[in-house]
């Protein structure tokens, strides 16, 4: 199995704060990595597929980047609406694998 | 706007049978999509379960594979989740979703989730 290291596990940030959260796959999976938020009572959302492609409706200030084992997810500018927990998940084998989750929360 | 629903029941005994219903609102199984499973107990983070194509074909996770069973009723647009002699550690929400196409893409469209507690 592929096994993707999502890091931080949380973080605390000031709305407008420039967030950053890394994915490490523990092999080449090319560009088959995806960005979801999850939030509380809500239906997952896609935010990045094909690690740096923008799900159509996404707001801009989210973005993604890397290829091959390491991948990047940033907000340019924390919201309030964007707390949530963010999975990094690879579609390059099976069995589909996600990252651990990083949780936003607002400082 | 595609919407799917998780549907069954919230409690399950230990040892036995757990079922889940994915229904959605529009367009139709039949569609050049996969379907799959996926779940997050609580506390932790997501797993696929598997997933399954209109023409029956499946894709399990091996750490599953053994006591799970997922199908598709094209005429009732639907598809299911079956995890047999389930354990406390199958507690978690299960979320039912459409990969973007027909293979290992992206998951697109999710359910909001329901909550499935094992428990006596």
């Amino acid at each position: 199995d592929i096994q993707m290291t999502q890091s931080p596990s949380s973080l605390s940030a000031s709305i407008g704060d420039r967030v950053t959260i890394t994915c490490q796959a523990s092999q080449d999976i090319s560009n088959y990595l995806s960005w979801y938020q999850l939030k509380p009572g809500k239906a997952p959302k896609l935010l990045i597929y094909d690690a740096s492609t923008l799900e159509t409706g996404v707001p801009s200030r989210f973005s993604g980047s890397g290829s091959g084992t390491d991948f990047t997810f940033t907000i340019s500018s924390l919201q309030p609406e964007d707390i949530a927990t963010y999975y990094c998940q690879q579609f390059n084998n099976l069995p589909l694998t996600f990252g651990g989750g990083t949780k936003v929360q607002i400082k | 706007q595609l919407q799917l629903q998780e549907s069954g029941p919230g409690l399950v005994k230990p040892s036995e049978t757990l079922s889940l219903t994915c229904s959605f609102s529009s367009g139709s199984i039949s569609s050049p999509f996969y379907w799959g499973w996926i779940r997050q107990p609580p506390g932790k983070g997501l797993e696929w379960i598997g997933s399954v194509y209109s023409s029956g074909s499946t894709y399990y996770n091996p750490s599953l594979k053994s006591r799970i069973s997922i199908s598709v009723d094209t005429s009732k647009n639907q598809f299911f989740l079956k995890v047999n002699s389930v354990t406390a550690a199958d507690t978690a929400v299960y979320y039912c979703a459409r990969h973007r196409g027909r293979g290992w893409y992206p998951l697109d469209y999710w359910g909001q989730g329901t909550l499935v507690t094992v428990s006596s």
